[in-house]
């Protein structure tokens, strides 16, 4: 069974902290995304990458970046949580196959206090 | 500018009615359409999705989602509603021409009502 993991479900912070953020898949996908949710705004997109050590910038990528270092795995950094981060991020997966779907990640609710 | 719409925030049904969720989108070319559906505090789950041929498409869970070219819509549908159908349904459209670009409509929360 396919799987996307992320490596907390809830998480609580203080402003001004190093927030990191962990994604992990095991499908060989090339293609990894970091979204987060917020009420009434949809799904977000905060980065993509489209290969090891490749990103690009989705529409919200401002106090944020990511790493991706194995093809497995995709982190999104929070270089100094701030109140206003307070959401629900989600990871997601596919490959370049031009029909294939995401494959979501349970996602992390972060709390910022 | 790309964009998928879902008219409506909210749609409430009886248990044992036919439901539609509807979508329309505006994606240059024939983009690869899907539904997704995610319950309280989790991700998301993909429902179905159409990408080429018979304009009916069966998914998961009963759900069936109808392509319309002409209107630009992929209305998602199902026959008799469950109280367990309740949670928050999106659309979501990528870009035939760039395979990176996902855009996602607002989300649609269905309540089943017993």
């Amino acid at each position: 069974d396919v799987k996307v993991t992320q490596s907390s479900r809830y998480l609580v912070k203080r402003t001004g902290e190093k927030v990191f953020l962990e994604c992990v898949q095991d499908m060989d996908h090339e293609n990894m995304f970091w979204y987060r949710q917020d009420p009434g705004l949809g799904l977000r997109l905060i980065y993509f990458s489209y290969d090891v050590k490749m990103k690009e910038k989705g529409d919200i990528p401002e106090g944020y970046s990511v790493s991706r270092e194995k093809k497995e795995r995709f982190s999104l950094i929070l270089e100094s949580a701030s109140t206003n981060q307070t959401s629900m991020y989600l990871c997601a997966s596919t490959n370049w196959t031009s029909g294939t779907e995401q494959f979501f990640g349970p996602g992390t609710r972060l709390t910022v206090l | 500018a790309q964009s998928v719409a879902q008219p409506e925030d909210q749609v409430n049904v009886a248990e044992g009615n036919p439901l539609t969720v509807k979508c329309t989108y505006s994606v240059s070319g024939n983009p690869y359409l899907f539904w997704y559906v995610q319950y309280p505090n989790r991700g998301l789950q993909f429902l179905l999705k159409y990408i080429t041929g018979d304009n009916l498409v069966k998914g998961s869970y009963g759900f069936e989602a109808e392509f319309n070219k002409s209107q630009t819509s992929f209305h998602l549908k199902k026959p008799s509603a469950l109280v367990s159908d309740s949670a928050l349904y999106f659309c979501a459209v990528r870009d035939r021409d760039n395979f990176n670009k996902f855009y996602f409509g607002s989300g649609t929360k269905l309540n089943v009502k017993p």
